[in-house]
This record gives structure tokens, sequence and C-alpha cells, in this order.
């Protein structure tokens, strides 16, 4: 199976900034996934983030909120930006490394915003 | 629309009794995947299995089995002989394959395995 790490672990932060999260593939992916899971609730998808091209958002979810970066086939970041208590959950990522059609995930960062 | 509906939101069990976790999609594709994952209190997600909406045959790992019916388009989830280290949120989600890769998730079952 794939190894996808996560940083942070965890953070808590002030309501009004900004965290950017990392998610880091061990081997090239072509598409990596930004999942939110609020407060005893399922998976929800971000967007999907292509190496090259700008990251493409679900409904619900805009670009100046979650602004995610992708420099590279085995790096990719979600920067979650003026954060408020609505936005404390746990972010995940995820990848199909070995082009299976299914997708491994990473351990998560969970945030809690005060 | 794709859609997938866990039913059953918490089950609890006592070490050793079989449990069945049901899962129930909707989708108007017919090439799709389902999946089953596991989610320990650690949060991470941990993949169980993935089957193709070609191949209905069940399967079995060890203590796990999968029954995946298209006729009624469920993809059940049996744990025979349960542990304690079962415990944990367990979901059903679905990727329709030309979309490459977008998962639909289930809402969950939290799975308590008591000893």
């Amino acid at each position: 199976s794939a190894v996808i790490s996560q940083k942070p672990s965890r953070d808590i932060c002030q309501r009004g900034t900004s965290l950017t999260i990392q998610c880091q593939v061990d081997s090239q992916v072509t598409m990596m996934f930004w999942y939110r899971q609020q407060p005893g609730q399922s998976l929800t998808l971000i967007a999907t983030a292509n190496q090259g091209s700008e990251a493409t958002y679900e409904s619900g979810f805009v670009i100046d909120k979650f602004p995610i970066s992708r420099p590279n086939l085995t790096f990719s970041t979600l920067t979650v930006s003026n954060m408020s208590p609505e936005d404390s959950s746990i972010y995940l990522c995820s990848a199909d490394p070995l082009v299976l059609k299914t997708q491994y995930f990473g351990p998560g960062t969970r945030l809690l915003v005060l | 629309a794709q859609k997938v509906t866990q039913a059953q939101t918490e089950i609890s069990v006592v070490e050793k009794e079989d449990v069945t976790l049901d899962c129930v999609y909707e989708t108007r594709d017919t090439t799709y995947y389902l999946f089953w994952y596991k989610q320990p209190p650690s949060g991470e997600l941990v993949f169980l299995i993935r089957r193709n909406s070609f191949d209905e045959q069940n399967e079995i790992s060890g203590r796990y089995s999968w029954n995946f019916q298209k006729s009624t388009s469920s993809f059940n989830f049996t744990i025979t002989a349960s542990q304690v280290v079962d415990s944990a949120v367990y979901f059903c989600a679905l990727s329709e394959a030309p979309q490459g890769g977008k998962l639909i998730f289930g809402q969950g079952t939290e799975l308590s395995v008591k000893p």
C-alpha cells in the first residue's frame, strides 16, 4: 500500500487566521484529493488537485476559502483561509498511487478553530 | 445522482458475535467501484476492499467477508467472530470510474465491540 503523510497532524488556531496543510505521497500520482470530515460526520470531497492545472472544486467549496497548490507529482497543500469555528474538522488527503482506482488516505489533520 | 446509504448509525456487539454492516448505493452508471474503509479512533482511514461493478463474486479475507448484489444495489460487510480491535467507524463508498476517483461516502456505521 502507499505511504501518504500529512503535516501538521493537528493544530489549534484562532479565528481569522489561515492554516496550510501539507500532503506528501511516496510515489508520483496524477490526482490528489482533499476531503473534509466534520465532527461525527462522513467525508466530503473538497477538491481534486491535478499537477499543472487548477484544482477542481466541489459544489460548496471555493478557491478563496480553500486554495490548493500542486507543485509536483508527489506533493500538495491545502490552505484553510480566514478560519471560523465551523472549519473545525479533520482534513484528509488521498491519492491513487498504484493506479488501481483505489484511494489511499493520509493520517489526517485535526483542526480546531477557537 | 450517486448516493451511498448506511442505515445503521451505531452497532454494539459482544466479542465473538458476528455482525453485518449494510450498504446500499445508487448510481446510473454501469461501471463503478465500491469500497469499504475502516476509521479507528486514531482517525486514519484504512482501505479494506474494492469491488468493481462487473464482479459480483463474494469475497472473504480472514474474518471479513463482503456480499455484493447488484440486483438490490447492496454491498454488505460481515465480520465473523468480532474482536475489540474491530471497534471503529466503517464507511462504504462509491466511485464512478469515468470520473476518475471521486469517492462518495456513506454516513458511516460506528461499530462497538465489547469484551
